[in-house]
């Protein structure tokens, strides 16, 4: 059973141009988080998708950020002129439906992360 | 919205010895409570967890407690070893939230041989 994959794991991107990280959900699960790790610091939220449907993006930065869980294929998060602010572990993580747990929070099972540094 | 406090910042034990971190959460409708393991440059990894209706649970040399009253939870390891050397996140989850999680910033934990 394969793990929650993405790619690529590292990302070199100049600043001004775009970058696309790709997150592949276990099998199973059907929503999607995106965090956010700078070096010596802890994880961010920024966005949480299902199929189609963006259900929370209060930790998405108003510009430059855009996310999407499309019904074929992975979730791409996508961020458009980077900044050498942008240089980050970017991480995806996956879970069941929250239904499926009884009204209680699940457990996210997180991707190896893709390493974005911009130059 | 959920916040997470999380202590220490950074911990030195000699091995064998126990490690405690502690969270302290701000919304009482928050019914999850799991901690992961990030060793460096690697993903995060889910080692033990707890709902809301349990206040103790253990994993062999692992434990967590949580105090819904206060609001607060922590990790207990036992017998340290260098391995366990790593960061360690807590989080909190609330059905609200429909599962995200909301996350410490991390305690660094060094098990010295």
């Amino acid at each position: 059973n394969a793990g929650v994959m993405q790619n690529p794991r590292h990302l070199v991107r100049r600043r001004g141009q775009e970058a696309r990280l790709r997150c592949s959900p276990m099998k199973g699960h059907s929503h999607v988080y995106w965090y956010r790790q700078l070096p010596e610091e802890g994880l961010k939220f920024m966005v949480y998708l299902q199929k189609e449907n963006i259900i929370d993006e209060s930790g998405m930065p108003k510009e430059r950020f855009s996310a999407e869980f499309p019904k074929e294929g992975p979730s791409i998060l996508r961020i458009q002129q980077v900044v050498r602010g942008d240089s980050a572990a970017y991480f995806c993580a996956s879970s069941p439906a929250p239904r499926s747990t009884g009204g209680f929070g699940s457990p996210l099972h997180f991707g190896n992360g893709t390493r974005l540094t911009v130059t | 919205g959920e916040n997470v406090e999380q202590h220490p910042s950074t911990l030195s034990v000699q091995e064998g010895d126990s490690a405690v971190i502690k969270c302290t959460y701000s919304d009482s409708a928050s019914n999850y409570f799991p901690w992961y393991k990030q060793e460096l440059g690697k993903r995060p990894q889910l080692i033990i967890d707890i709902r809301s209706n349990v206040g103790e649970k253990k994993d062999q040399r692992i434990a967590v407690t949580l105090n819904k009253t206060a609001k607060h939870f922590s990790l207990h390891i036992t017998e340290t070893q260098p391995e366990d050397s790593a960061v360690y996140f807590c989080a909190a989850s609330y059905a609200g939230s429909q599962g995200n999680l909301i996350f410490g910033k991390g305690t660094k934990l060094s098990v010295k041989p």
